[in-house]
């Protein structure tokens, strides 16, 4: 079953404006996990929060963390042109002794200069 | 500095054929490696995943299989392939539980 689910599954904002996207998952979590993919290559991973977190900075990017609900949001804000990607959410959960990570299917954001 | 090569970065081969991709980690030691595929506009799928040489666990059943000969090598394989593994396959390594992942630039297969 899918474990990280994004919300939406696209979006298009002009520059300058702020980006939200959602992730909801099912079960216990050790962390979670912000990825972006350029069009055609590798992910990227962009920054971890872990079950005890409810929230975390890096740059221009906020991601919240509810364990009661759930959830996750990755806020981008000012964003620009080249902020045009797939982003991804991913959960890791203990399975057998080793972290298992499953990723959501992505959010498509694209900036409009 | 760790990194992380995969090759080849395109792939067409006809049903039937044989299917290598290699994947090789830099600058670490004793790293936890990952095959994933991603279907078109879709999220991840782990195929196989490894804590060690000679250790591989199968997520999925399927048409491939996985080696990892060198601590730091990772082989992705098909002694035939069939027209649904086509898909962009991701090789990925991590060292612990605290971060996350290090994706490789990808492998686009089209099986024709």
């Amino acid at each position: 079953s899918q474990q990280g689910e994004e919300d939406p599954q696209a979006l298009s904002i002009q520059e300058g404006e702020n980006a939200t996207m959602n992730c909801s998952y099912k079960t216990s979590i050790n962390n979670l996990q912000w990825y972006r993919q350029n069009s055609g290559r590798g992910l990227v991973h962009l920054i971890l929060i872990r079950s005890n977190e409810r929230e975390k900075h890096s740059g221009r990017l906020r991601v919240t963390l509810d364990t009661s609900k759930k959830s996750s949001s990755l806020l981008i804000t000012a964003s620009r042109a080249a902020d045009t990607a797939s982003y991804f959410c991913a959960t890791a959960s203990n399975s057998g002794g080793y972290q298992k990570v499953t990723f959501g299917t992505g959010t498509k954001l694209q900036v409009i200069p | 500095s760790q990194t992380i090569h995969q090759w080849p970065a395109t792939l067409v081969q006809p049903v039937g054929s044989p299917l290598s991709l290699e994947c090789t980690v830099e600058g670490t030691s004793n790293p936890n490696l990952y095959w994933y595929r991603q279907a078109a506009g879709r999220g991840l799928q782990l195929l196989f995943y490894s804590v060690g040489i000679g250790q591989i666990s199968s997520e999925v059943p399927q048409n491939l299989s996985a080696s990892r000969p060198q601590d730091r090598q990772f082989i992705l394989s098909s002694k035939k392939l069939l027209l649904s593994d086509s898909g962009f396959y991701l090789c990925a390594w991590s060292v612990d539980r605290i971060y996350g992942y290090t994706f490789g630039s990808g492998t686009r297969l089209t099986v024709v």
